[in-house]
């Protein structure tokens, strides 16, 4: 079975700081992986998506950025942080591939609670 | 551009009761999938169920069903024989087909499910 991790669970950074948040995914091979922010009390933002290796989507310009180095390892980074860079930090995988749309469903990971201070 | 509209920002519901969660949509596509996934205090978004543009059935998870009115573009879930563990935030989402690759899931901002006992 495939399962997906996320590291580190929480985060408490300074303002300025650099972020590395990892996403890894187990039990499946060539996925499409999916960074996603989620303010307090609010819906979730996609923010990064990859199809590949190196292959990097962007939905919201913005001080983040995503890189794939490995097929199932996905890193969400920043160079400087901003207080607006405080959320809930969600990864998801779903599997590739022109086939049906329930097949494509994504999957999360457990997240990762960031702090800007 | 898709857009999905939960209108109950918070329910209470007695233990045991069913419960409806609102969801309408709207897309141009004829080839769309819509999903619930629900978000527990503990942040990791579980994916409930799935509902393609194109099944002729309401889908059917246990006791989460989906009563899918495709002409309203509707896709309300409904709990039967709510439990305590039932408590948390619910996410509808959308995925459609406009172009190939597009992996977009379009997120609705939820609805705050409360089981009083």
């Amino acid at each position: 079975s495939q399962t997906i991790h996320q590291w580190p669970a929480t985060l408490v950074q300074p303002v300025g700081s650099p972020l590395s948040l990892e996403c890894t995914v187990e039990g499946t091979s060539n996925p499409n992986l999916y960074w996603y922010r989620q303010a307090a009390g609010r819906g979730l933002q996609l923010l990064f998506y990859s199809v590949g290796i190196g292959q990097i989507s962007s939905e919201v310009p913005q001080n983040l950025s995503a890189s794939r180095p490995q097929d199932r390892q996905f890193i969400l980074s920043s160079k400087k942080l901003l207080l607006s860079d405080s959320g809930f930090y969600l990864c998801a995988w779903s599997r590739s591939g022109f086939s049906g749309l329930r097949e494509e469903t994504q999957y999360f990971g457990p997240g990762t609670r960031l702090l800007v201070l | 551009a898709q857009k999905i509209t939960q209108t109950q920002p918070g329910m209470f519901v007695q233990e045991k009761e069913a419960v409806t969660l609102d969801c309408t949509y709207d897309t141009s596509d004829p080839s769309y999938g819509l999903f619930w996934y629900k978000q527990p205090s503990s942040g990791e978004m579980i994916f409930l169920i799935y509902q393609g543009s194109y099944d002729q059935q309401n889908a059917t998870e246990g006791r989460y069903s989906l009563n899918f009115q495709k002409a309203r573009k509707s896709a309300n879930l409904v709990i039967s024989a709510s439990q305590l563990g039932d408590s948390a935030m619910y996410f509808c989402a959308m995925r459609d087909r406009f172009r190939f690759g597009n992996e977009k899931l379009t997120f609705g901002t939820g609805t705050r499910l409360t089981i009083i006992p």
